[in-house]
């Protein structure tokens, strides 16, 4: 969606190979959200940043998921030893004010 | 946990017709509701919102309702076009405020047929 930039858009990985997944917020916002989304379902918190700070990971499956925002701007979620069950849709999110803007996702599949 | 779900997994309209689509919640602490359109490919998109200290809210065909004492969210649609078929999802939060999640429910699938 608008403001919300994510690549790549589909990504292939074999089972056990380490994935990076960028969000690039195009316009600067303070809140980033990861979620996935598995087929037929709705999104699921992943983790929330605030600028640089990762202020919530709770949603995060396992300890295989990282993620990152250095700089408060772009955000990478990296997924370590992929398995099947990471095959998902992975959506970022931003806010400002009350609403929130998601980019077109990135769809993984593990095979 | 506290769940967002919905009643009927797809509707199926003619078009022209009004849709309404429905969301059961269960976190009575609930404090903001957004429905959103996802199409094939994309993220989801926001349709319109409502806050708890409000029971309808109004917007371009669309029509939110909010029921606090069932803890029931309507979306309803106005004379539904083809390109209104997509997956709608029912978000909650308990806070507004920057930084609170959404917590999704698993969503409707709406096909309009000519």
């Amino acid at each position: 969606g608008a403001g919300v930039s994510q690549s790549p858009r589909y990504k292939v990985a074999k089972r056990g190979q380490d994935v990076a997944l960028r969000c690039d917020p195009i316009s600067g916002h303070v809140s980033l959200f990861w979620y996935q989304q598995a087929l037929g379902q709705g999104p699921e918190f992943l983790t929330y940043f605030q600028n640089e700070a990762q202020l919530d990971k709770s949603g995060l499956p396992s300890d295989r998921f990282f993620a990152e925002r250095p700089e408060g701007s772009v955000s990478t979620l990296k997924i370590q030893r992929t398995q099947q069950e990471d095959s998902a849709v992975y959506l970022c999110a931003v806010q400002r004010g009350f609403g929130y803007t998601f980019g077109s996702g990135t769809r993984l599949t593990v095979v | 946990g506290e769940s967002v779900g919905l009643h009927l997994p797809t509707l199926s309209v003619q078009e022209g017709d009004n849709s309404i689509i429905n969301c059961a919640y269960s976190n009575s602490a609930s404090d903001y509701f957004i429905w959103y359109k996802q199409e094939s490919g994309k993220g989801p998109q926001f349709i319109i919102d409502i806050r708890s200290n409000m029971d309808k809210r109004q917007g371009q065909r669309v029509t939110v309702l909010l029921n606090k004492t069932v803890k029931h969210l309507s979306l309803q649609i106005a004379a539904t076009q083809p390109g209104d078929s997509a997956v709608y999802f029912c978000a909650e939060t308990p806070n507004s405020n920057s930084g609170y999640a959404l917590n999704f429910g698993k969503g409707t699938s709406l096909l309009v047929t000519p």
